[in-house]
């Protein structure tokens, strides 16, 4: 079962404009990193964000995580066609069988 | 450092086979976990192996094993194949596995279609 609900589950802009994604989950976590994923290719880890953090920035990504509502955002800012991919957010949960759950993804075009 | 290796990365099986495949994580990464990849349940966790034990373990029935050799390598076998077992079947490695998990490297995935 999915853990994560990413929206939207896709988004189309112009290259060197800023693309959001926005993951909520249900389950209380240790952590929630983000992955990219291009063309059914194995996954790229881009960024991790622990349970007591609230924002992190990695180059042109900006996480932040809000546990009270649990939910979290990706934002790209100035992307390039080469950020198109489908890109996932991942949680590790406290407790339960499932210790890892992976969002739906969001399909990310960045238009030249 | 090398990255993950998935082999083979394609298979074609008949529905009642089964079927083993093999990933060999980064030098120094204990934990290795799978998943399944399908349009329609999207990324599904299989189970995660650390030191040759299975540590956590996802949905899925009984033809999903694995296991883990001393050198890390990890196996995945599914037995009496089903057309809904035909996916992307991810590994994963990290190198601490413990408590709380680390960044994961993915390998390219085995493309598993059943007939």
């Amino acid at each position: 079962s999915q853990q994560g609900e990413e929206d939207p589950q896709a988004l189309s802009i112009q290259e060197g404009e800023n693309a959001t994604m926005n993951c909520s989950y249900k389950t209380s976590i240790n952590n929630l990193q983000w992955y990219r994923q291009n063309s059914g290719r194995g996954l790229v880890h881009l960024i991790l964000i622990r349970s007591n953090e609230r924002e992190k920035h990695s180059g042109r990504l900006r996480v932040t995580l809000d546990t009270s509502k649990k939910s979290s955002s990706l934002l790209i800012t100035a992307s390039r066609a080469a950020d198109t991919a489908s890109y996932f957010c991942a949680t590790e949960n406290t407790g339960g069988y499932q210790k890892v759950t992976f969002g739906t993804g969001t399909k990310l075009q960045v238009i030249p | 450092k090398a990255g993950v290796t998935q082999t083979p990365r394609y298979l074609i099986k008949t529905r009642g086979q089964q079927v083993t495949l093999s990933c060999s994580p980064i030098s120094g990464h204990r934990s290795v976990s799978w998943y399944q990849q399908t349009p329609g349940q999207g990324l599904q966790f299989l189970f995660e192996y650390f030191s040759e034990t299975q540590r956590n373990k996802g949905n899925f029935p009984g033809r999903f094993s694995g296991r883990q050799f001393s050198n890390s390598r990890s196996e995945m076998n599914v037995s009496t194949l089903e057309l809904g077992d035909s996916a992307l079947y991810l590994c994963a490695s990290s190198f601490i596995g413990g408590g709380s998990y680390n960044e994961q490297f993915f390998g390219p995935g085995t493309r598993l279609t059943v007939l």
